[in-house]
C-alpha cells in the first residue's frame, strides 16, 4: 500500500471556524491532490500540487486554500468553515513516470455544525 | 469540459451473476480511462485502466475496453462474489499544470452482491 496518511480522520467543527486537514506521504511522489466526496457527486477535485510551492485550483476550490512547503505534506485549509463543506475529504498522490495511477489516502470525515 | 457519466444504481445482484456498469465520457483529446473501487470505510483504489483506444484493462476478473467510437468504458465481470460489494467509480484523466493528470470522476455506482 502507498504510504499516505490523513489527519485528523474525523472532525466536528462549528460554522465560521478555520480548519486544516493534513495529508502526509512517504512515497516522495511529486503530485498531490485533494478531493471531496459527496453523495450524488462522486469525487470532485478541490486543489492539486505539482511540486513544492506549486499548486493550482480544481473544480470546487471556492472557500479552500492549500499549501505545500515540502514534498511529503499537503495541507488543505477551510478559512471559515460552512455547512456546505461537510464532506469526506480524500488526499491522493501520483508519480509522473507511469500510468498516472493515483493512490488515495483513507479519508477525513468533516462535519460542520 | 471533460466529464464522465456512469450508471448510478444502486445495483443489487446475486452471487455468480453477470455484472455490467455502464460508463461514457466526453473529452477533448485522448484521455486515459480508469475504474476505481471503494470498499466500505476505505479510500479508493485502482481496479483497472486503459490508456488508448481498443485497450482492454483487466484485474480480479473485471474487465473494460476503451471504445473511442462510442466514447465508452463499460465495466464487466462474468461472475460476481459477495466480496465485490463496493462502490465503483469510472474516471478519466485530464491534463493539469506541471505535467499532472487530474482525475474527473463519475458519480459512482454502488454494487451489492447477495449470497
Amino acid at each position: 500500500d502507498a504510504g499516505i496518511t490523513q489527519s485528523p480522520r474525523h472532525k466536528v467543527t462549528e460554522t465560521g471556524t478555520p480548519v486544516t486537514l493534513r495529508c502526509h506521504q512517504t512515497e516522495n511522489h511529486r503530485y498531490m491532490y485533494w478531493y471531496r466526496q459527496d453523495p450524488g457527486h462522486g469525487l470532485r477535485l478541490i486543489h492539486y500540487s505539482y511540486g513544492v510551492k506549486d499548486t493550482d485550483k480544481g473544480e470546487v476550490s471556492d472557500g479552500y486554500s492549500v499549501s505545500r512547503s515540502k514534498t511529503e505534506d499537503f495541507l488543505l485549509t477551510l478559512e471559515s468553515a460552512t455547512s456546505s463543506q461537510t464532506s469526506v475529504y480524500f488526499c491522493a498522490i501520483s508519480e509522473r513516470h507511469g500510468p498516472y495511477e493515483q493512490y488515495f489516502g483513507p479519508g477525513t470525515r468533516l462535519t460542520v455544525t | 469540459g471533460n466529464s464522465v457519466t456512469q450508471m448510478e444504481g444502486p445495483v443489487t445482484l446475486s452471487e455468480e451473476a453477470f455484472l455490467t456498469i455502464n460508463c461514457t465520457y466526453t473529452a477533448t483529446g485522448y484521455p486515459s480511462l480508469f475504474w476505481y473501487v471503494q470498499y466500505p470505510g476505505e479510500g479508493l483504489q485502482l481496479l483497472l485502466k486503459a490508456t488508448k483506444a481498443d485497450d482492454k484493462g483487466s484485474n480480479k476478473g473485471f474487465e473494460a475496453t476503451y471504445r473511442k467510437e462510442t466514447t465508452s468504458f463499460h465495466l464487466e465481470k462474468g461472475s460476481v462474489q459477495v466480496s465485490d460489494s463496493a462502490v465503483y467509480f469510472c474516471a478519466l484523466s485530464d491534463r493539469g499544470q506541471g505535467g499532472s493528470e487530474k482525475l474527473v470522476f463519475g458519480k459512482g455506482t454502488k454494487l451489492t452482491v447477495n449470497p
